[in-house]
């Protein structure tokens, strides 16, 4: 399975910032999965980010709160934008590195006050 | 639209005992599944899968799950409950529409083990 390291791990920002969160993965990888756990909940796939493409948003997210690079086959990042306390929540990167296996990073935990 | 049913927000059973974490998914065509566990300020980590062949699939840990598509089940189950155990658990699903590898999750269950 994929090794999946995540930056930073925490941060505490103030509403109106931008927070850019860094994913990397020990593999080349087709494609990188970009979720959102707000607290005490389940995840929710924000946008999935291929390699040389724009990154394909799901319902309800949207490029200009969530912009995404992906610059190479094992790097992504994911800016939130604007924040705002309902922002508040881990954001997890992951990969499928293995047919019809999803892999997770451990997390940013993100507070916004 | 799929969608994941988890019954049981919270599940609490002793140590020893039987584990099991229901998960029923809405397809007319069986996806994929997956249990996933979070422990306490990690990462999400693979239990198990269900893709094709034998319905009974085991996992990490002594965890297994039985795929039922007549009850459009994939119930987590282990025989004897570990401490170590207590964690989030998520099902999720796997469409086989849409052009790209979209996980769907449940709401999770918490799992407690107590002495």
């Amino acid at each position: 399975s994929a090794v999946i390291s995540q930056k930073p791990s925490r941060d505490i920002c103030q509403r109106g910032t931008s927070l850019t969160i860094q994913c990397q993965v020990d593999s080349q990888v087709t494609m990188m999965f970009w979720y959102r756990q707000q607290p005490g909940q389940s995840l929710t796939l924000i946008a999935t980010a291929n390699q040389g493409s724009e990154a394909t948003y799901e319902s309800g997210f949207v490029i200009d709160k969530f912009p995404i690079s992906r610059p190479n086959l094992t790097f992504s990042t994911l800016t939130v934008s604007n924040m705002s306390p309902e922002d508040s929540s881990i954001y997890l990167c992951s990969v499928e590195s293995r047919p019809y296996e999803q892999y997770f990073g451990p997390g940013t935990r993100l507070t916004v006050t | 639209a799929q969608s994941v049913t988890q019954l049981g927000s919270h599940v609490s059973v002793s140590e020893g005992a039987l584990v099991l974490l229901r998960c029923n998914y809405s397809s007319s065509v069986p996806p994929y599944l997956f249990w996933y566990v979070q422990y306490p300020n990690q990462g999400l980590q693979l239990l198990l899968k269900y893709t094709t062949g034998a319905t009974l699939v085991k996992g990490i840990n002594g965890f297994e799950a039985e795929f039922k598509k007549s009850e459009t089940s994939f119930h987590l189950t282990k025989p004897s409950a570990h401490m170590s155990d207590a964690a989030e658990y998520f099902c999720a699903v796997r469409p086989f529409s849409g052009g790209y590898n979209k996980l769907i999750f449940g709401a999770g269950t918490r799992l407690a083990v107590h002495p």
